[in-house]
């Protein structure tokens, strides 16, 4: 089945402590991106990448880091998280670059809260 | 700066009524507009993309319509059932030198009642 698999969907950690969620693609679609979603303002982009070893900022990137070493992993890192990184976070890949007509593919999601 | 409102930011509707969600941009210079279904707890899911020259597209009881010179998108929902209950998202592509830019609205929730 194509799909967009992220992991965990649930995570609780404390301030300060490195953690990665991973994000994989069966569909071998060259674009993928991260994005959080928070209440009342929506989804907001924090890194995109156009393909393998090619990464981008987004809207809202600090505090974040990623990498692309293969086509299928995306893995967002938080060196060290903050409270104000409490959100709900959707990885999405697509066929082509983000402009282009061939729609987003998202993951389900990780909840995220940094105590 | 590029913006995407949409409106209302809820509803109600009884099952098997219409309703019409609405969505005005400034984004530029525009690329194409897709609507997403997003259901609590879940990733957005595509139902459809337009480009310039789309006036209407449609995936099963869902109608997107695009008016490009007043920078205006409706999506109308016939028939309502209590599965279309969720978000839904207006989202705008400009064109960019180096690849183009998406720009999301804030979302219409949905919720249909028997």
């Amino acid at each position: 089945e194509a799909q967009v698999t992220q992991n965990p969907r649930y995570l609780i950690t404390v301030t300060g402590k490195k953690l990665t969620v991973t994000c994989s693609q069966n569909m071998n679609h060259e674009y993928m991106s991260w994005y959080r979603q928070d209440p009342g303002l929506g989804l907001r982009q924090i890194y995109y990448s156009m393909n393998v070893e090619v990464t981008d900022k987004g809207d809202v990137p600090e505090g974040y880091k990623v990498s692309r070493k293969e086509k299928r992993n995306f893995p967002l890192i938080l060196e060290s998280p903050s409270p104000n990184q409490t959100s709900l976070y959707f990885c999405a890949s697509s066929l082509s670059g983000q402009g282009a007509n061939s729609p987003l593919h998202f993951g389900n999601g990780t909840r995220l809260t940094v105590t | 700066k590029n913006q995407v409102e949409q409106s209302p930011q809820s509803l109600i509707i009884l099952e098997g009524k219409n309703c019409t969600l609405q969505c005005n941009y400034t984004v530029s210079p525009f690329s194409n507009l897709r609507w997403y279904k997003q259901d609590t707890g879940r990733g957005p899911v595509s139902l459809t993309i337009m480009t310039f020259s789309e006036n209407t597209k449609s995936n099963g009881r869902y109608t997107a319509t695009l008016d490009a010179d007043t920078k205006q998108s409706s999506l109308h929902i016939t028939a309502s059932q209590l599965s279309d209950s969720a978000s839904y998202i207006c989202v705008v592509s400009a064109i960019k030198a180096a690849g183009n830019k998406l720009t999301f609205g804030g979302g219409t929730r949905v919720l249909v009642k028997p």
